[in-house]
């Protein structure tokens, strides 16, 4: 079956400091993958996506590639920024399952100055 | 704005109490579903509707029920509230292809006392 497995948070950083936030999967498929974050009091925002396997999907500093041969899809940033604070979801959408998504369980993210 | 509107934001329920978690959407997506994020446990499938007049049963469907009204509105409801639905609700659309990824609302805070 499908699903999505992120690390355990919460997590607690410096300004300016490095972020990995792992996630691996398991599909029956070919799967689409995706980070979203969600601000406190806020819903899901779609943050980067990557739907073959080697693509790198970027979007406000924020990384993440790919990775087929280890089934992993993990997102970085290089300096982390207060307004980073949020939790972050890990997710696939599997079209041999009709495009439905499966989340991970979310990891939450401080950024302390 | 173009997006996904939920409706109540908050809402406090007491035990045997039903009501109705209203959503819509006005960007023309055929799929729609309804999640509940409950915390350590990520975000959790509980209907969805692939198309105006179709309606499943996700990972939790016990104690709702849905309407797919028309093509912009899928509601949710709870029949006889109960204290384990406390709960926050997150409506989504999707268009049908993985590459968009899911449009989410910004929830329903829902506890049940």
């Amino acid at each position: 079956g499908n699903s999505v497995t992120q690390m355990e948070g919460p997590v607690t950083l410096s300004e300016e400091a490095f972020l990995t936030i792992n996630c691996t999967y398991t599909a029956t498929g070919y799967p689409s993958l995706f980070w979203y974050v969600q601000y406190p009091g806020e819903g899901l925002q779609l943050l980067l996506k990557a739907t073959k396997a080697d693509d790198k999907g970027s979007n406000k500093g924020f990384e993440a590639t790919y990775r087929k041969e280890t089934t992993s899809f993990h997102l970085e940033k290089g300096s982390v920024q207060v307004s980073d604070s949020a939790v972050y979801f890990c997710a696939l959408s599997d079209s041999s399952t009709g495009n439905q998504f499966y989340f991970g369980t979310g990891t939450s993210l401080t950024v302390i100055p | 704005n173009a997006g996904v509107t939920q409706t109540p934001k908050f809402q406090v329920l007491k035990t045997g109490q039903s009501m109705t978690l209203q959503c819509a959407q006005d960007m023309n997506h055929n799929s729609m579903y309804w999640y509940r994020q409950d915390p350590g446990m990520g975000l959790r499938l509980i209907y969805y509707s692939a198309s105006e007049g179709t309606t499943d049963k996700g990972e939790v469907p016990n104690g709702y029920n849905v309407s797919r009204l028309n093509k912009r509105e899928f509601s949710l409801r709870l029949e006889s509230a109960a204290p384990s639905q406390t709960s926050v609700y997150f409506c989504a659309s999707f268009q049908g292809q993985a590459y968009y990824g899911y449009t989410f609302g910004s929830g329903t805070r829902l506890t049940v006392v």
